[in-house]
C-alpha cells in the first residue's frame, strides 16, 4: 500500500487564505519531501524535510515533522490563484514513495 | 541546462500494439527513475537505473514491462502488447550520483490505450 497518504484529498479555498494539508506515513523515513503538480503537468519539487528536522520555511511554505506520530504538515499562506495543483507527500526509505495528494483550488 | 525531457508528450496505441517512452536526463544526472501515475491517484514507483544497470525495479509488472538506460542515448520504457489498463501518465525523474532523494522530474508522457 501507499506510504504516504495526505488529507484531505481535496481543499478549496479564496485567494488571501492559508491552506493547510497533511500527510501521514508507515514505516521509518530518511526524509520527507513535497510536490506540487500542476493539471497535466510533471511534479515541481517545493521542500525537503529530514528525518531529523522539525520545521522547515521556503518563502510562503512551511512544513512540520512529526517523527513520533509519522505525519507532516504543508502550509501555504496567503494563498494565491496560481497555487491551484495538486499536491504531494513523498517519504524516503530506499525509494520515494507517493501519496494520493490533496487537490488545491484557490478562487480569486 | 535543459531540464528532463521525455518523449513523446503523448501516445497513443491500439491494444496489442508497442509503447515506447523516451527519457533523457538532466545533463549531469546518472540516475533515472519511472514513475506511473494512474488518474486520480499519485505517482508510483516502477524502475531505478544507472547507465547499463537495472538497480531496483520492484516497481514494475511482472510481464510486458522492460526498462533500460544504455550507455548512449535516453532511456528506454518500453511495454509490448498495452492493454487498456497500461494507459496513465508515465514520469521519468533523474537525480544526479550521491543525492538520489533530489530527482527532478520530466513532463511525463500519457499514454492512452485504446
Amino acid at each position: 500500500s501507499q506510504q504516504g497518504e495526505e488529507d484531505p484529498q481535496a481543499l478549496s479555498i479564496q485567494e488571501g487564505e492559508n491552506a493547510t494539508m497533511n500527510c501521514s506515513y508507515k514505516t521509518s523515513i530518511n526524509n520527507l519531501q513535497w510536490y506540487r503538480q500542476n493539471s497535466g503537468r510533471g511534479l515541481v519539487h517545493l521542500i525537503l524535510i529530514r528525518s531529523n528536522e522539525r520545521e522547515k520555511h521556503s518563502g510562503r511554505l512551511r512544513v512540520t515533522l512529526d517523527t513520533s506520530k509519522k505525519s507532516s504538515s504543508l502550509l501555504i499562506t496567503a494563498s494565491r490563484a496560481a497555487d491551484t495543483a495538486s499536491y504531494f507527500c513523498a517519504t524516503d526509505s530506499d525509494k520515494l514513495i507517493f501519496g494520493t495528494g490533496t487537490r488545491l483550488q484557490v478562487f480569486p | 541546462n535543459a531540464g528532463v525531457m521525455q518523449n513523446p508528450r503523448h501516445l497513443v496505441r491500439r491494444r496489442g500494439q508497442e509503447a515506447r517512452l523516451r527519457c533523457s536526463p538532466m545533463k549531469g544526472h546518472s540516475h533515472v527513475y519511472w514513475y506511473r501515475q494512474l488518474p486520480e491517484e499519485g505517482l508510483k514507483f516502477m524502475v531505478y537505473l544507472q547507465k547499463e544497470n537495472i538497480i531496483d525495479e520492484s516497481g514494475m509488472p511482472k510481464e510486458r514491462f522492460s526498462a533500460e538506460f544504455p550507455k548512449e542515448g535516453p532511456s528506454i520504457l518500453r511495454i509490448q502488447q498495452v492493454v487498456r489498463g497500461d494507459s496513465a501518465a508515465y514520469f521519468c525523474a533523474s537525480s544526479p550520483p550521491r543525492l538520489r532523494n533530489e530527482q527532478f522530474f520530466g513532463p511525463g508522457t500519457r499514454l492512452t490505450v485504446l
